[in-house]
């Protein structure tokens, strides 16, 4: 199964409340990302697993978390969701120099 | 920083014409970029479609080709007769493969392409 998974595709969430996106694959890759879309702007690196270590962006170190307990899962943590995290989250993994594979994403509306 | 500027938002094509999607980049603390098309189905996850690792070589996929132009830093996505099926959003991308992992990509913010019969 070459697919990287995304759940949920859409998910609404309140401000002030936590949010958790849950992205997998069975590739077996060493690396998992995490990207945000908002419209009419590129897509966005936030941070990348790479095997057990985490790499933040700098400009978006303290909004986001992320955990990888095992080589399939990776999760997005918000602690606490404002109207501008609303976007589109958008998940890859890789192995290597190979190629990469992107989820279909979540879509995330804060009301 | 690092950036990628697609110009146009959308480009309506009819089926069978040329296709020219604009894309320069400035790479300030990248002394050799790597640059890639990826394009996103309707329904599906973003996918490569082409990648040029060197100043001066072209790529191709699908019927798409891209001159990487180090001297016009330009990345233009080409085709010579569109098809229905070509209909998508195509985003141009930058890295560092020297010293960044292959997913860590700079985007453009997209031109999304729609072909008419």
């Amino acid at each position: 199964d070459t697919t990287v998974k995304q759940n949920p595709r859409y998910k609404l969430a309140r401000v002030g409340k936590p949010v958790n996106l849950i992205c997998s694959q069975t590739m077996n890759h060493d690396t998992m990302y995490w990207y945000q879309k908002k419209p009419n702007q590129a897509p966005k690196l936030l941070l990348f697993y790479y095997d057990k270590i985490l790499n933040r962006e700098a400009d978006t170190f303290e909004k986001f978390q992320s955990s990888r307990p095992n080589n399939s899962f990776c999760s997005l943590y918000i602690g606490s969701a404002g109207l501008e995290y609303s976007a589109m989250y958008l998940c890859a993994s890789s192995r290597d120099w190979g190629k990469v594979f992107f989820g279909k994403g979540t879509r995330l509306t804060v009301v | 920083g690092d950036s990628v500027t697609q110009t146009e938002g959308q480009v309506t094509v009819s089926e069978s014409k040329s296709l020219i999607i604009n894309c320069t980049y400035s790479a300030t603390s990248i002394a050799y970029p790597n640059l890639f098309w990826y394009v996103r189905y309707p329904g599906e996850g973003l996918q490569l479609l082409l990648k040029v690792i060197t100043a001066g070589q072209k790529g191709s996929s699908r019927g798409f080709e891209a001159t990487y132009n180090k001297e016009t830093t330009s990345f233009h996505l080409q085709k010579a007769s569109v098809q229905e099926s070509d209909s998508a959003v195509y985003y141009c991308a930058l890295s560092d493969l020297a010293t960044q992992v292959v997913g860590q990509l700079t985007f453009g913010s997209g031109t999304r392409l729609q072909v008419y019969a």
